[in-house]
């Protein structure tokens, strides 16, 4: 099956540093890339979309300048948390898309545990 | 609005027993639907899904119908085991027409806990 991998799989950092996650399609090319956070016990919560080459779309409520993303290739998306502080803590998780119309398929990573001090 | 709605957990067996988990959606169109597990400290790995109605789903012994004129695909496996621990989520996508459509609608998750 599809894979997607996720580096870190989790991290520590002071407040006010910055970090990045990638995420990537390990046995196919994906076009379009989500990213999610979760909080304990929660359902996921989709920060962004983004795409091959184009910037990142957002959800509402999602500061665009806090969580950057950069969809470099079609098997790699990084997401950094700049100036992360501790309600920045979550955990974060990557998706691929696979396939194309009624059989397109979300695959998602491992998952990044972030924790700010 | 596109929406599922799960039965909410936490929902306990014993091992070898039968499992249902209920879910509904609501959807402007012809969704795809999802079976999502994620088991402690992972990310979400695809149970099974259904990409018209009448189509089943099945993978490592559970199965889902894709129903239309209940609008559900509730999730069913004949005996559970201690492994089947997990966070199910239901999850529907519409395809086709781009934008907000292109995204995954999650349920909130159901948390089942298998005991020995």
């Amino acid at each position: 099956g599809a894979v997607v991998s996720q580096h870190p799989s989790w991290v520590i950092c002071k407040s006010g540093t910055s970090v990045k996650i990638e995420c990537r399609s390990l046995d196919f090319q994906a076009t379009t890339m989500f990213w999610y956070r979760q909080f304990p016990k929660q359902s996921l919560m989709l920060m962004a979309t983004s795409n091959e080459g184009s910037k990142a779309t957002y959800e509402q409520g999602v500061e665009k300048d806090k969580f950057l993303i950069n969809h470099a290739s079609l098997t790699l998306s990084t997401l950094t948390v700049t100036s992360a502080h501790p309600e920045d803590s979550s955990f974060y998780i990557c998706s691929a898309s696979g396939g194309f119309g009624y059989q397109e398929t979300q695959y998602f990573g491992p998952g990044t545990r972030l924790l700010v001090l | 609005g596109n929406s599922v709605t799960q039965m909410e957990g936490p929902v306990t067996l014993s091992e070898e027993a039968f499992l249902t988990i209920n879910c509904t959606y609501t959807a402007t169109g012809y969704p795809s639907l999802f079976w999502y597990v994620q088991y402690p400290g992972e990310g979400l790995q695809l149970l099974l899904k259904a990409t018209k109605a009448d189509d089943k789903g099945s993978n490592k012994g559970f199965e889902a119908t894709y129903r239309k004129e209940t609008t559900s695909f509730h999730l069913e496996k004949g005996s559970v085991q201690v492994s089947d621990s997990a966070v199910y989520f239901c999850a529907l996508r519409l395809w086709g027409s781009g934008g907000s459509n292109y995204k995954l609608t999650f349920g909130k998750g159901t948390l089942l806990t298998v005991n020995p």
